[in-house]
């Protein structure tokens, strides 16, 4: 079954605006890990940002927060002033403990155009 | 600097034919991992490895084959069983075994697209 549902296939945003990129979750775990990546169209994929469960407080790295609500399983990526390198594909991942392996489970992902 | 090599960049399959996917990482890393990404979707993950010898079938494992020789090194084939191989394929890996915490987050090559001629 799916546990990671991006539903926006794209988006056009201004430069120096800000972004916010949905990401939905399921796990029955209480123990999880939530990630999201960039993908350029160069193809490598980038981390960007990490979220624990059991984190009390959203992650923050440089121009890029999450907005983690865990009761509705939504883990949102904003990322303020948008620059034109920011152009690229999301994805957002989960890793929970159900999995011993520790596989990443990625969502479809969210294509990102940033316009001057 | 450490990171994952992958190789080739560009990959071409004539048909019936297998091909192999080079994957190297000098990050000392435990865990190794293959996905497919095919166009506007997410990974699927193919194959994944968490010790020199020992290795586990993903979601999409038919077609393929790996193997797990060196800690360093995780080659993938794209066996002619494999009947719809064009895909961008991502190789990574992650520092641990067994026991993994949910932070330990994934490094990614640079990829390989496969295409069939």
């Amino acid at each position: 079954a799916q546990k990671i549902t991006q539903t926006q296939p794209g988006m056009f945003v201004q430069e120096k605006e800000a972004v916010t990129l949905d990401c939905t979750y399921d796990t029955s775990d209480p123990s999880y890990g939530l990630f999201w990546y960039k993908q350029p169209s160069s193809g490598e994929m980038i981390f960007l940002i990490y979220q624990g469960s059991y984190d009390q407080q959203n992650a923050t790295e440089g121009r890029y927060s999450l907005n983690f609500q865990k009761a509705r399983k939504s883990a949102n990526l904003v990322i303020s002033a948008s620059q034109l390198g920011d152009s690229a594909m999301y994805f957002c991942a989960m890793r929970d403990d159900t999995d011993s392996w520790g596989k990443l489970q990625f969502g479809a992902g969210t294509q990102v155009v940033v316009t001057p | 600097d450490g990171g994952i090599t992958q190789s080739p960049k560009y990959l071409f399959r004539k048909e019936g034919q297998n091909v192999t996917l080079s994957c190297e990482q000098n990050l000392n890393h435990d865990a190794m991992y293959w996905y497919r990404q095919d166009p506007g979707q997410g990974l699927r993950l193919i194959y994944y490895s968490q010790i020199v010898n020992d290795f586990q079938k993903g979601d999409i494992a038919e077609g393929y084959s790996v193997s797990r020789e060196k800690k360093e090194s995780f080659p993938l084939t794209v066996t002619s069983a494999q009947k719809n191989p064009t895909a961008f394929y991502l190789c990574a890996s992650s520092g641990g075994a067994r026991g993994l915490v949910t932070n330990e987050k994934l490094f990614f090559g640079s990829g390989t697209q496969l295409s069939v001629l």
